[in-house]
């Protein structure tokens, strides 16, 4: 079974809007770590934002935030007022208690495109 | 603000060669790991190494691949016989620490092999 899942291989959005990339996850740990990174066209892999499971609060980071609902097992990233430069492939990835490697698992990712 | 440092940033050579990509971490970093990404496809874990051995690694990491961590900051990937398939980006992250922490990746070395 895939361990993150996100549903959406691309994404439109009209610059200055808000959206709201999807990431569903599945560990039978209860210590995790949650993470989205950002793959502009040139390759690199930047890290964007971070959630804890024992995290009470949704973590954000400037124009981002993770939305964390632990029941649902879902790890959404909003980005609210969308920019030109935000056009990207944005992962989803995970980390996992057991096991003691705690190697991040990825998402197969979500294509954005920000309209002008 | 530290970072993970790869290079080179990309590299082109033939079927058959030995390539060397390297890698320094973050200085604190204890867990080091190299990921592969045919272009447009998923971020695919190749290794994982911890207190100077591997920890874990893939089926995609076979007998053509080894690590090193020779000086105790570099971290490399070496490739022995390159095939036309070897052709992708190469990642580096590292962290600190367990499940709750970040794991940071270096820019990515894009290799192709020709």
């Amino acid at each position: 079974a895939q361990k993150i899942t996100q549903t959406q291989p691309g994404m439109f959005v009209q610059e200055k809007e808000a959206v709201t990339l999807d990431c569903t996850y599945d560990t039978s740990d209860q210590s995790y770590g949650l993470f989205w990174y950002k793959q502009p066209s040139s390759g690199e892999m930047i890290f964007l934002i971070y959630q804890g499971s024992y995290d009470e609060q949704n973590a954000t980071e400037g124009r981002y935030s993770l939305n964390f609902q632990k029941a649902r097992k879902s790890a959404n990233l909003v980005i609210s007022a969308s920019q030109l430069g935000d056009s990207a492939m944005y992962f989803c990835a995970m980390r996992e208690g057991g096991g003691g490697s705690y190697i991040p698992t990825f998402g197969r990712g979500t294509s954005l495109i920000v309209h002008p | 603000e530290p970072e993970v440092t790869q290079t080179p940033s990309h590299q082109v050579t033939q079927m058959g060669q030995e390539v060397i990509l390297r890698c320094v971490p973050i200085s604190n970093h204890l867990y080091f790991y190299w990921y592969r990404q045919i272009l447009g496809q998923k971020v695919e874990f190749l290794v994982s190494f911890y207190n100077n051995e591997i920890s874990e690694k893939s089926e995609i990491f076979d007998d053509q691949f080894s690590v090193e961590r020779p000086d105790g900051s570099n971290f490399t990937l070496k490739i022995r016989s390159t095939k036309l398939e070897d052709s992708a980006m190469y990642f580096c992250a590292s962290s600190d620490g367990g499940e709750l922490t970040e794991a940071f990746f270096g820019q990515g070395t894009r290799l192709t092999v020709v």
